[in-house]
Parts: C-alpha cells; sequence; structure tokens
C-alpha cells in the first residue's frame, strides 16, 4: 500500500512571510511527483512534475525540490501573499502516462494581511 | 486555455438512485480518470480509462460504478445504487501521452446521498 504524507496539515502564515512544507513519500518504484494548488470550488491546479532526484522547479515565488533517495519533497512559497492562499497536495506514481496518482492529505495554507 | 469542466457541480440524490457524473476532458488527451474525496479523507483514485477501456480500478470501484466514453468528447462515471458511504466530491482528469504528464483535472461533482 502506497502512502503519502503531508506535513502540517495547516499552518497559518503572515504576508510577506516565507514557508515551506513537506511531501514524504514512498522511494521505491518512484517514478514521478506532482504538486497541486487547490482553491475551494476550482480545479486543482497542476504546479510542478517532477521526476528526477534533485530536480529543483520554480514558478513564481513557488519552487519545489525533490529527494527521491529518502522520499521527499518540500514546497516553499517565499513572500507569501493572500492569494497563496490554498491547500496544496502532493501525489505520487510509479509509472508513465496512464497510472494513478496517490494522493497526500494535503497542507492548507492561510496567508493573513 | 483548454480546461477539464464537469457537470453538474451538485448533485443530491436518494439512496439507492443511479447517479451519472459527466465530464469533459481535454480533447486531445488520451487518459482520462475519476478520482474522490470524501469530506476530511485524501483524495483516492478510482478507475483509468485509456482506448476505451479500463486501464486501471481500484478497489473502491466495484460492480456498482462504471465508466464510459460514449460519443468521444464524454466521459462519464455511473453510480447504479448510491449509498451514504458514496458521498463525495468526485474528480475527473485527463492527461495526454508524455514522459511526465501532468493530470488536468476538473472543478468536482459534489455529490450528496441522502
Amino acid at each position: 500500500i502506497l502512502n503519502v504524507e503531508q506535513s502540517p496539515q495547516s499552518l497559518h502564515v503572515q504576508e510577506g512571510d516565507s514557508t515551506n512544507f513537506t511531501c514524504s513519500f514512498p522511494s521505491s518504484n518512484f517514478y514521478a511527483l506532482h504538486w497541486y494548488r487547490w482553491e475551494t470550488a476550482k480545479s486543482p491546479e497542476a504546479l510542478f512534475v517532477m521526476t528526477l532526484n534533485g530536480d529543483e522547479k520554480k514558478k513564481g515565488r513557488i519552487s519545489a525540490t525533490l529527494n527521491t533517495k529518502e522520499g521527499y519533497s518540500y514546497l516553499y512559497i517565499k513572500g507569501s501573499q493572500p492569494e497563496d492562499s490554498a491547500t496544496y497536495l502532493c501525489a505520487f506514481s510509479i509509472k508513465a502516462a496512464g497510472n494513478k496518482l496517490t494522493f497526500g492529505g494535503g497542507t492548507r495554507v492561510l496567508v493573513k494581511p | 486555455e483548454p480546461e477539464v469542466t464537469q457537470t453538474p457541480s451538485h448533485q443530491v440524490t436518494q439512496m439507492g438512485q443511479e447517479v451519472i457524473l459527466r465530464c469533459v476532458p481535454i480533447s486531445n488527451h488520451l487518459y482520462f480518470y475519476w478520482y474522490r474525496q470524501i469530506l476530511g479523507q485524501k483524495v483516492e483514485f478510482l478507475v483509468s480509462f485509456y482506448n476505451n477501456e479500463i486501464s486501471e480500478k481500484s478497489e473502491i470501484f466495484d460492480d456498482q460504478f462504471s465508466v464510459e466514453r460514449p460519443d468521444g468528447s464524454n466521459f462519464t462515471l455511473k453510480i447504479r445504487s448510491t449509498k451514504l458511504e458514496d458521498s463525495a466530491m468526485y474528480f475527473c482528469a485527463s492527461t495526454t501521452q508524455g514522459p511526465s504528464p501532468e493530470q488536468y483535472f476538473g472543478p468536482g461533482t459534489r455529490l450528496t446521498v441522502t
């Protein structure tokens, strides 16, 4: 049984502060690690798909790193803004196109002005 | 920008009734999925569909569930006889074929079984 865990479950961040949170996943049979940003009543939005150990990806003020040997990924938000408030989901897959994603429970981020 | 759409956004049904949840995936995508999230739990995989057949299904996806791509654009999930525990947010997703394909999600259908 594949288990993907995210921590913390939720966090409050002051506007302008930076923050990060973790996704841990099985290190065996790894194929890809996905990060999604999900606002209520909207579609989960794909942020990153990461496949290589040591990968670092960036999109604006959000970046992510990947360690497949130890089975974790960090998501960083630099200079948090209220519009960054959302649930951030990570998901793990073990083979290429057509395979299912196994999700973590999400980290709910609330940025306070 | 192309997007996955789902209808209805909210469906209320009585236990034992059949429901059909509809999805229109992105037009050039080849793989289609249904996931669901029961309130307070993780998003969980139900089924994947490729080349007009199921490619993988979870143990949740029992004989009460079926999927269909009836006309080359819609992708549907049918629950034959709903149970209270089927209440959840149901997400459709699609992807093209490639080395690291992103799955693109719809906004979900909230199914409430009373």
